[in-house]
């Protein structure tokens, strides 16, 4: 089945920096690619995702690149603010709609 | 994007009974639903793909028959947990996929089994 990696598993950045977090998978037959923000407490929340026929996307401050070749993906968060202290997941998606999360990435960013 | 609801937000019970989870797709139908269960600190596991009207599948390692899947209708599922222990308190969080591929998750339910 699809395994979904993900690194850092802790990340803290100035507030204006940058923020990368990385995954990598499996199963090449994954399609879809969402990333999710959870806070202390609630469930995860769709933040921006990005489908196999796309290389990048981006929405305001947030992009999302794929290389299905390498199996990569990454989420880069620009301007980060302290609202953005949260952990991050990325997941893949199978064919069968099953939606397989990374271990994710607490980050932290500092005012 | 689109709403899922769960119910109860967090819920204690004792050793020995059964809590029922409910999950509901707001507005949108939802053929199929998914359940995790989420540690301290850790990531989410699924733990069951719940079908409208058939039986749901679990993922290994996951006891059908302690935790109970229903999918009666295209907008609610529920799951129960029965006979609860200690080792069962967990955060758990439903999902709804819509147009096959997008997911969207309620906000979780917090069990404490005492």
């Amino acid at each position: 089945g699809e395994n979904v990696e993900q690194h850092p598993s802790t990340l803290s950045v100035q507030e204006g920096d940058s923020a990368v977090i990385k995954c990598t998978y499996s199963d090449s037959a994954s399609n879809y690619f969402p990333w999710y923000k959870q806070e202390l407490g609630k469930g995860p929340q769709l933040i921006i995702d990005i489908r196999s026929n796309v290389g990048e996307k981006k929405d305001q401050r947030i992009a999302v690149t794929l290389n299905k070749t390498a199996k990569h993906f990454s989420l880069h968060i620009t301007e980060t603010q302290p609202e953005d202290s949260a952990v991050y997941f990325c997941a893949a998606n199978t064919g069968g709609f099953k939606t397989i999360f990374g271990a994710g990435t607490r980050l932290f960013v500092k005012a | 994007g689109a709403v899922v609801s769960q119910h109860p937000s967090w819920v204690i019970c004792k050793s020995g009974t059964s809590v029922k989870i409910e999950c509901r797709s707001l507005d949108f139908q939802a053929t199929t639903m998914f359940w995790y269960r989420q540690f301290p600190k850790q990531s989410l596991m699924l733990m069951a793909t719940s079908n409208e009207g058939s039986k749901a599948t679990y993922e290994q390692g996951v006891e059908k028959d302690k935790f109970l899947i229903n999918h009666a209708s295209l907008t609610l599922s529920t799951l129960t947990v029965t006979s609860a222990h200690p080792e069962d308190s967990s955060f758990y969080i439903c999902s709804a996929t819509r147009l096959n591929t997008e997911a969207f998750f309620g906000q979780g339910t917090r069990l404490t089994v005492v």
